[in-house]
Formats: structure tokens, sequence, C-alpha cells
């Protein structure tokens, strides 16, 4: 979907080294999440932010830092990357109100650490 | 953790046929959602249920939620080549958090 872009869509890095994921989102959604997607385990929340400045851990928040200073930006990033956390992530939004409204997710960013 | 557990885990049908797959889960949700994912793409959302709700169409997507049970089914009729997917229930907190299972892979034969 076009609203939520993920880049880069693929990133090889090594060991050791900072790398930063990056969402936007065009829809002013407050709400904002990272997954990281892995084959047995489906998706687990690693960061989540309510608005602006405002973010929470979510279920494996370890190794991972983000930021909020826009709404429609949530950066991830990987302070000194391990190869366990060689995955896919995931960005979704969702927008404010009701708690019962579904996600949007960007494509993904498929990330190797060698 | 896994709030959501899916089952089967794989499902092969023929094209036409009907896919049924099962999602249960263990502490008390706000709503329950499922999501499409096509190889290789992000996750799509297909329909949401709430707590108070028993039963829910849209298309050909029926959606059922026993919260006596803490299970929730997707039913996809007269399947065709493109539902072939990865399948995911997600539970919905109060809070506005989703916590997805491991998936079910659909394969629909043509």
């Amino acid at each position: 979907d076009a609203g939520i872009t993920q880049s880069p869509r693929y990133k090889i890095t090594e060991t050791g080294r900072q790398v930063t994921l990056m969402c936007h989102q065009t829809w002013s959604h407050s709400y904002m999440f990272w997954y990281r997607q892995d084959l047995g385990h489906g998706l687990r929340l690693i960061y989540y932010s309510a608005a602006a400045d405002i973010t929470d851990k979510g279920e494996v928040p370890d190794g991972y830092v983000v930021s909020r200073s826009k709404t429609e930006n949530f950066p991830l990033t990987l302070e000194s990357a391990t190869r366990s956390q060689t995955s896919v992530y995931f960005c979704a939004s969702r927008s404010t109100g009701s708690a019962n409204y579904g996600y949007t997710f960007g494509s993904g960013t498929r990330l190797t650490v060698v | 953790s896994q709030q959501g557990e899916e089952d089967p885990q794989a499902l092969s049908i023929q094209e036409g046929e009907n896919a049924t797959m099962n999602c249960s889960y263990k502490t008390s949700i706000n709503n329950l959602q499922w999501y499409r994912q096509n190889s290789g793409r992000g996750l799509v959302h297909l329909i949401l249920i709430r707590s108070n709700e028993r039963e829910k169409h849209s298309g050909r997507l029926r959606v059922t939620l026993d919260t006596s049970k803490k299970s929730s089914s997707l039913l996809i009729t007269a399947s065709r080549a493109a539902d072939t997917a990865s399948y995911f229930c997600a539970r919905g907190d109060n809070d506005y958090k989703l916590s997805f299972g491991a998936g079910t892979t659909v394969t629909v034969r043509a």
C-alpha cells in the first residue's frame, strides 16, 4: 500500500554495525508499530508508538532503538547488529479512535546480518 | 510469545473448495483480526470481529468467534488460486496492540 513506505527493501550489514530502517506513513496515523517476522515465530512486536515523542517497548525490544520526532516517521535502529537480528521487519500504522481498526502494513525490509 | 495459535499450520485444497483455519488464544480480547500475507509482501487486513460479535462476513470470507472457548475460525469459500497465501490471526488488546500467531499457509491447487 503506497501510504506506508519502508526503506530499504533489502539490506545486508555486518555484525556490530549500526543500521537504521525507515518507515514513513502519509495518513497521519497516531499509532505506529515495528514487528519482526521469523520462521516459526510469526510476527513479534519490537516497539510501538502512540504519538510523536511517545514510544514503548514491545515483546522483543533488546538491541533496538526507536524515535518518533514526527508523526509520519518511525525509524528503527539496530545499535550493534547481531546475526540473531537477521529477519524481515515490518512497520505498521493504525488510525486513532476506537481500538476496532485494522493495521496497515508496509512491504517490509529484509535484513541480513553477516 | 504468541497469543494466537493457528491450526492447521498448512492447508492444501483444490480450487473451488472451501478452506477453514482456526485460531486459539489465551487471554481476553477486545477484537480478533485476520490478515493475509502473500509471499514476500506485507500483511493485508482482511476482517475484524469484536469480542461481542459471534460471526462476520466479508465477500467470500466468514469469521466466527467463540469467546467462551477463546477461539476463532476463518472460512474462505469457493477458493481461487489467488487465495494462496499465509493467513494470520491477531488478538487485539484494549490498548491497540496486536499479538500475532504463527499463521496458516494455504495453497490452492488449480
